[in-house]
């Protein structure tokens, strides 16, 4: 199957600084990612679109501004959570659309392993 | 999309099959389903997805009633290793923008 990358897969630190995560569809093109977050015990939270060549597109109550992402290619998209505090603290995880088929009747989404953050 | 209603947890057996269902009522014509499962502190997986006719994969089997209101996915001899989140997700395919809005799922223990 597709497989999606992301690195750091787990990173540290402190409060106030930013965080590059990366996500990257190793054996496809993706021209849509997508970039969720995951407190513990509870379900993932989609954080925003992110489609190649344009700007992302973000849920209600995501802040874009502290939440950067860049999707430069078919291939990578970046988040970066600016100024990071405490509470930014959490599991994030990226996902890629492939699209297959007949003139992209059917996609599905496929996840990377996640980037486990923590803002001390 | 429309909202799925699944179980929040169930038990099975290791080596039986793992029957999970999951509620879709208001589903669209144009809605497929899919199933995901999460591991613990791993990214979600892919599993299967179907829109009218029973779809079966190496993973899986998925049982979509003829009403299109309901679904079953079913492991046939489940393993620990398939301890994990299941969820079950009803979407639009073929949009620019779909994305995949997650529930909370059911939480499938496999027992040995």
């Amino acid at each position: 199957g597709a497989v999606v990358s992301q690195h750091p897969s787990r990173v540290i630190c402190k409060s106030g600084t930013s965080v590059k995560i990366e996500c990257r569809s190793l054996d496809f093109q993706a021209t849509t990612m997508f970039w969720y977050r995951q407190f513990p015990k509870q379900s993932l939270m989609l954080m925003a679109t992110s489609n190649e060549g344009s700007k992302a597109t973000y849920e209600q109550g995501v802040e874009k501004d502290k939440f950067l992402i860049n999707h430069a290619s078919l291939t990578l998209s970046t988040l970066t959570v600016t100024s990071a505090h405490p509470e930014d603290s959490s599991f994030y995880i990226c996902s890629a659309r492939v699209s297959f088929g007949l003139a992209g009747i059917t996609d599905t989404q496929y996840f990377g392993p996640g980037t486990r953050l923590t803002v001390l | 999309d429309a909202k799925t209603t699944q179980p929040p947890s169930m038990d099975c057996a290791e080596g039986r099959a793992a029957n999970l269902p999951c509620n879709h009522s208001t589903i669209s014509g144009n809605e497929y389903v899919y199933w995901y499962r999460q591991i613990h502190s791993q990214g979600p997986q892919y599993i299967i997805h179907g829109l009218k006719n029973n779809e079966t994969n190496e993973m899986a089997s998925l049982i979509i009633t003829e009403d299109r209101k309901s679904s079953t996915l079913i492991l046939p001899h489940a393993t620990l290793r398939d301890t994990a989140v299941y969820y079950c997700i009803v979407r639009v395919a073929e949009t620019s923008y779909d994305k995949v809005i997650f529930g909370p799922g059911t939480s499938l223990s496999v027992i040995p």
